[in-house]
């Protein structure tokens, strides 16, 4: 199993501002994922970090406003730019690695954001 | 695509009785993983269960265990004996194989009353 870890665990932020999220994981794995839950709402994947190239973005998240970054197999970050308090959410990072079995996979105790 | 369906967005269940949480799916896949997801308050998400599409039982995981029924296309979270600890958000997932994935449900609040 993975221990992964978050930072912050949560922070208050101001409206115009971003916000760098980091997901640390001790062991390489392959796939790290980028989720977003807004208040009483479900889970929603943001984008699939890569690591060496750009990350793969689902319909209605663009790069412009969430950064990620994936400089090797244990770490990744994203970001939150030019903040607006519908921004409000938990952010969790996940994560996969080929041939763990499917009850493997891991998340992250996840960001609380508050944009004010 | 596929679509996780919830229904009951709150649960109410008497301390020590069995609660069924229900959980319905769509997709045009053949092969599949469904899982189950506790999240208390605190925000983590907590693995409960996995069932795949070709596994003939049904999975069990100590008082949890997924009824499943593939022709309907559910996947019902079962608690035996609740207990206290075991109120929060219940999220019901799917995976298409070979992916890492997850589409999720609504959520159902559940709540255990002493």
């Amino acid at each position: 199993s993975a221990v992964i870890s978050q930072k912050p665990s949560r922070d208050i932020c101001q409206r115009g501002t971003s916000l760098t999220i980091q997901c640390q994981v001790d062991s390489q794995v392959t796939m790290m994922f980028w989720y977003r839950q807004q208040p009483g709402q479900s889970l929603t994947l943001i984008a699939t970090a890569n690591q060496g190239s750009e990350a793969t973005y689902e319909s209605g998240f663009v790069i412009d406003k969430f950064p990620i970054s994936r400089p090797n197999l244990t770490f990744s970050t994203l970001t939150v730019s030019n903040m607006s308090p519908e921004d409000s959410s938990i952010y969790l990072c996940s994560v996969g690695s080929a041939g763990w079995s499917y009850n493997e996979q891991f998340f992250g105790p996840g960001t609380r954001l508050t944009v004010l | 695509a596929q679509k996780i369906t919830q229904t009951q967005p709150g649960m109410f269940v008497q301390e020590k009785e069995a609660v069924t949480l229900d959980c319905t799916y769509d997709t045009s896949d053949q092969s599949y993983g469904l899982f189950w997801y506790k999240q208390p308050s605190s925000g983590e998400m907590i693995f409960l269960i996995y069932q795949g599409s070709y596994d003939e039982q049904n999975a069990t995981e100590g008082r949890y265990s997924l009824n499943f029924q593939k022709a309907r296309k559910s996947a019902n979270l079962v608690i035996s004996a609740s207990q206290l600890g075991d109120s929060a958000m219940y999220f019901c997932a799917m995976i298409p194989a070979g992916s890492y994935q997850l589409t999720f449900g609504k959520g159902t609040k559940l709540s255990v009353i002493p």
